[in-house]
């Protein structure tokens, strides 16, 4: 099984600030999925095959990497940007997630 | 726009059975592999089933295989699971979910005396 290992695990952004998620997998994938969560509700889809973004993403976010090391960006963070984003690999079965990175808005 | 609505859950005691539905709409159902996954409270996403299009193939984390059966009626765009000897660890929010397009909004598992 593929371990997924998220950083950081919580951080605080201010408006305005570029914020970056880390994924690292404990072996190489071909592709890193995103999903976003906010309290209460259910994750939805954020960013797909490393870079795409899903419908109605704000342009402001981006994804990248290769191999065993992704990440997601936040050009500049808002306010509507806070919450658990979750990476996840399905190159291998079983399909795993990340632990989940937290973000506040400072 | 691809949508999910989970139901049957609730609260169970350890060693009971459950059988949760899903049930799509808003894109070809019988075209597309289906997963379960789930969250414990305060905790992440584990993954737990997926079932081809067709049936073909079924795959389960080893948390719950062979407590746990995914299945799926194309003819009413329904996707189940069938959750037998249900633990207090199985206590969770499930969802289904068409992994890359849309979360059901879950339902809520409880295994407790």
């Amino acid at each position: 099984e593929i371990v997924l290992t998220q950083s950081p695990t919580t951080m605080a952004a201010s408006p305005g600030e570029k914020v970056t998620i880390t994924c690292r997998a404990s072996s190489s994938v071909s592709y890193m999925h995103w999903f976003q969560q906010k309290s209460g509700t259910s994750p939805k889809p954020w960013i797909y095959d490393t870079s795409k973004l899903a419908s109605g993403v704000p342009d402001r976010f981006s994804g990248s990497g290769s191999g065993t090391s992704y990440s997601l960006t936040i050009s500049s963070m808002e306010a509507e940007d806070a919450a658990t984003y979750y990476c996840l690999q399905r190159s291998s079965y079983p399909p795993t997630f990340g632990g989940g990175t937290k973000l506040e808005l400072k | 726009e691809v949508q999910l609505v989970e139901s049957g859950g609730g609260l169970v005691k350890p060693g009971s059975s459950l059988k949760l539905s899903c049930v799509a709409s808003g894109f070809t159902f019988s075209s597309y592999g289906m997963h379960w996954i789930r969250q414990a409270p305060k905790k992440g996403l584990e993954w737990i089933a997926l079932i081809y299009y067709d049936s073909s193939n079924k795959y389960y984390a080893d948390s719950v295989k062979g407590r746990f059966t995914i299945s799926r009626d194309n003819s009413k765009n329904t996707l189940y699971l069938e959750m037998n000897s249900l633990r207090s660890e199985d206590t969770a929010m499930y969802y289904c979910a068409k992994l890359g397009a849309g979360w059901g909004q879950g339902v809520m598992v409880t295994v407790s005396s």
